[in-house]
């Protein structure tokens, strides 16, 4: 089982649509969990933590399922701007900070 | 503030030479993070500081690679006698320990 997976996509939705993705990882132990955002040829930034209790950031939502291993990001009322590869992101295995990323799920939004 | 910096932007290197990259952490974030990104490939962990202590070389992929952090700021990554497979873009991050890490732009190397 790969450590981090994700669909690859890509997702494509108009705008105004509502789209989430899904992430699954392998290691039991990890205690910090991240949705990345990568635009093409660029490098990843952070968009948000993802908190056991779930948490919301504006048109963003996550939420984490610790007995399935499971992590998810709804993005509601999509924009254009939203295009991008969204990578899902657990610590370890080695050790806490080090990170371990999936291969991120594509989403096109189009007019 | 500044952010994360790597050089070169792009390098193209012949197969069975020698590169170094070249990463500029953030001012005073004391983590620093070698992640490599091949075509269509996730990130993959190579190596990790953490002030002073000894670095956690877990995830770089054979003897021919290698990275020295300097003073505690700038670290170089170097690859010897690259080969072809190591082609791909090399991500720099850093943070405070345990918090965001943010990235620099990634040096771009392919190797003919």
């Amino acid at each position: 089982r790969k450590e981090v997976e994700q669909d690859p996509g890509p997702f494509n939705v108009p705008e105004g649509a509502t789209v989430a993705f899904n992430c699954t990882y392998s290691n039991s132990a990890s205690q910090s969990f991240f949705w990345y955002r990568q635009d093409c040829r660029k490098e990843p930034k952070l968009l948000m933590s993802v908190y056991s209790s779930g948490n919301e950031d504006g048109r963003f939502t996550a939420q984490l399922n610790r007995a399935s291993q499971y992590i998810s990001l709804l993005i509601r009322d999509s924009k254009l701007s939203d295009s991008a590869t969204y990578l899902c992101v657990v610590n370890g295995p080695t050790g806490y900070s080090t990170l371990t990323f999936g291969k991120g799920t594509m989403l096109l939004v189009s007019p | 503030g500044a952010g994360v910096s790597q050089s070169p932007s792009n390098k193209v290197t012949e197969k069975g030479k020698d590169v170094e990259l070249r990463c500029d952490p953030i001012s005073g974030h004391t983590a620093l993070y070698w992640y490599r990104q091949s075509l269509g490939q996730g990130l993959e962990f190579l190596i990790y500081f953490q002030g002073n202590s000894a670095p956690d070389k877990s995830g770089l992929p054979s003897d021919r690679f290698s990275a020295e952090r300097t003073g505690g700021s700038v670290s170089t990554l170097t690859i010897q006698r690259t080969q072809q497979e190591d082609s791909a873009v090399y991500l720099c991050a850093s943070s405070h320990i345990t918090d965001t890490q943010y990235f620099g732009p990634g040096t771009r190397l392919t190797v003919l």
